[in-house]
C-alpha cells in the first residue's frame, strides 16, 4: 500500500461547481498536512496547510480526519483558473520529517 | 526577495555524461530536497539533506549524487549510471519542526532530457 493516495481524476466540472477531492495516508504518526497545486510544467505551489481542527482559505475548505486518516480539498464556485493538479503532501513524526507526496489528483474546470 | 534558484532550467544531455543540477536557497532553510517527476506522476524523493556536511539517499538514489557543503547549496548530479534520466527535477527547502512544520517551498525546475 502506498503511503500517501490520491485519486488521479481528471475531475472534469462546469465553472460554478463544487468539487472535493481525498488523500488517504498510511502512516498513523504522519503530524503535518498540505495541500499543494501544480500548474502544468511548473513547480507546485502551497495552497493551504491543514490543521485538526478544519480551515477555510476562501472558497477552499480543508480538513483533517485522523480517525479515518484522510484529509480533504473542498473548492466552491470553481473557476476556470482553478484547473490544475493537486498535491497532498503528508510528513510523519519521527524525527526525519521527510514529506510524502501523492500523485496529484487533476481537476478541469470547463465553461 | 528570499527564494530557490535552480539551473539550468533546460538541459539536454547525451547517454552517458553526468550532469550537475545546482540549486540554491537564501531562505536560511535547514533542510532541502530533490524530487523527480515523470509526466503524470507524483514527486519522488531522491536525496534530503537536513543538515550541512549530512544528506540521506530518498526513494530512488541509484545512479544520483549529491553534496551539501554549504547550507545554501545542494547540487544533483546524475550520473551515467542512471538508466532513464529524462525527467523534471524539482528542489525544494523548508525548516523542520519550527512553526508551520514542513512547508515546502519549491525552485522553478530543471527539465533534462537525455538524446
Amino acid at each position: 500500500r502506498k503511503e500517501v493516495e490520491q485519486d488521479p481524476g481528471p475531475f472534469n466540472v462546469p465553472e460554478g461547481a463544487t468539487v472535493a477531492f481525498n488523500c488517504t495516508y498510511s502512516n498513523s504518526a504522519s503530524q503535518s498536512f498540505f495541500w499543494y497545486r501544480q500548474d502544468c510544467r511548473k513547480e507546485p505551489k502551497l495552497l493551504m496547510s491543514v490543521y485538526s481542527s478544519g480551515n477555510e482559505d476562501g472558497r477552499f475548505t480543508a480538513q483533517l480526519n485522523r480517525a479515518s486518516q484522510y484529509i480533504s480539498l473542498l473548492i466552491r464556485d470553481s473557476k476556470l483558473s482553478d484547473s490544475a493538479t493537486y498535491l497532498c503532501v503528508v510528513i510523519s513524526s519521527g524525527g526525519s520529517y521527510i514529506p510524502t507526496f501523492g500523485r496529484g489528483t487533476s481537476l478541469i474546470v470547463h465553461p | 526577495d528570499g527564494g530557490i534558484t535552480q539551473s539550468p532550467k533546460y538541459l539536454f544531455r547525451k547517454e552517458g555524461q553526468n550532469v550537475t543540477l545546482s540549486c540554491e536557497q537564501n531562505l536560511n532553510h535547514d533542510a532541502m530536497y530533490w524530487y523527480r517527476q515523470d509526466p503524470g506522476q507524483g514527486l519522488r524523493l531522491i536525496y534530503y539533506s537536513q543538515i550541512v556536511n549530512d544528506f540521506q539517499k530518498g526513494d530512488i538514489a541509484e545512479g544520483y549524487s549529491v553534496s551539501r557543503e554549504k547550507k545554501e547549496s545542494f547540487p544533483l548530479t546524475v550520473t551515467s549510471a542512471q538508466k532513464n534520466p529524462t525527467a523534471f527535477y524539482l528542489c525544494a527547502s523548508s525548516l523542520p519542526g519550527q512553526g508551520r512544520s514542513g512547508e515546502l517551498f519549491f525552485g522553478e525546475g530543471s527539465r533534462l532530457t537525455v538524446l
